[in-house]
């Protein structure tokens, strides 16, 4: 089983639609869970951080679940400027350095 | 603020061939710095990170090598450049140990 893992996509979605993607992880020890958003062609920048409490920033609310391991991102009111692949990220809490896993991304392609 | 520089934008070499590239940090002191590659299609590969000056971390043995001369200041090198080296190579900077990673605009490298 892959450390993190994502549905590639690509999830085609209506202008205005909402739609939600899943990450999941294997390390039952992990602590941290970032979204990061990738243009094509671009770096990844970060979306927003996951907190446990779930956390909201506009039209973007991300939560965490740990019992199933996995967090979610889920996008109302879909824009045209949504589009691009949304990259999870997790790290665990281990002390000193802690190597953060990204998965592979998932790719949105909101249409007109 | 903090800014990440990578450069050059985009290169194209031939196989064999040496490589340098560069990375810079402004508006912090003593980052936690990574040299990423993303290959067509896939996720982030870790390739190295740093956690000071002459510190250097290697997550895959390959023909990459990393240095770090000054604090904000992060190379990847080659001696001979293979095909399946092609890629685009990230740089990242955290605060700290595992903190959020942030994104250089990455350098494009196609070797033929």
């Amino acid at each position: 089983r892959k450390e993190v893992e994502q549905d590639p996509g690509p999830f085609n979605v209506p202008e205005g639609a909402t739609v939600a993607f899943n990450c999941t992880y294997s390390n039952s020890a992990s602590q941290s869970f970032f979204w990061y958003r990738q243009d094509c062609r671009k770096e990844p920048k970060l979306l927003m951080s996951v907190y446990s409490s779930g956390n909201e920033d506009g039209r973007f609310t991300a939560q965490l679940n740990r019992a199933s391991q996995y967090i979610s991102l889920l996008i109302r009111d879909s824009k045209l400027s949504d589009s691009a692949t949304y990259l999870c990220a997790v790290k665990p809490y281990s002390g000193g350095y802690q190597k953060v896993t990204f998965g592979t991304g998932t790719k949105l392609q909101v249409i007109p | 603020s903090q800014t990440i520089h990578q450069w050059p934008a985009t290169l194209v070499q031939p196989v064999g061939s040496p490589l340098s590239l560069e990375c810079t940090v402004e508006g912090t002191s003593n980052p936690n710095l990574y040299w990423y590659r993303q290959a067509a299609g896939r996720g982030l590969q870790l390739l190295f990170y740093s956690v000071g000056i002459g510190q250097i971390s290697s997550e895959v043995p390959q023909n990459l090598s990393a240095s770090r001369p000054q604090d904000r200041q992060f190379i990847l090198s080659s001696k001979k450049l293979l095909l399946s080296d092609s890629g685009f190579y990230l740089c990242a900077w955290s605060q700290g140990a595992g903190e959020t990673q942030y994104f250089g605009p990455g350098t494009r490298l196609l070797v033929l």
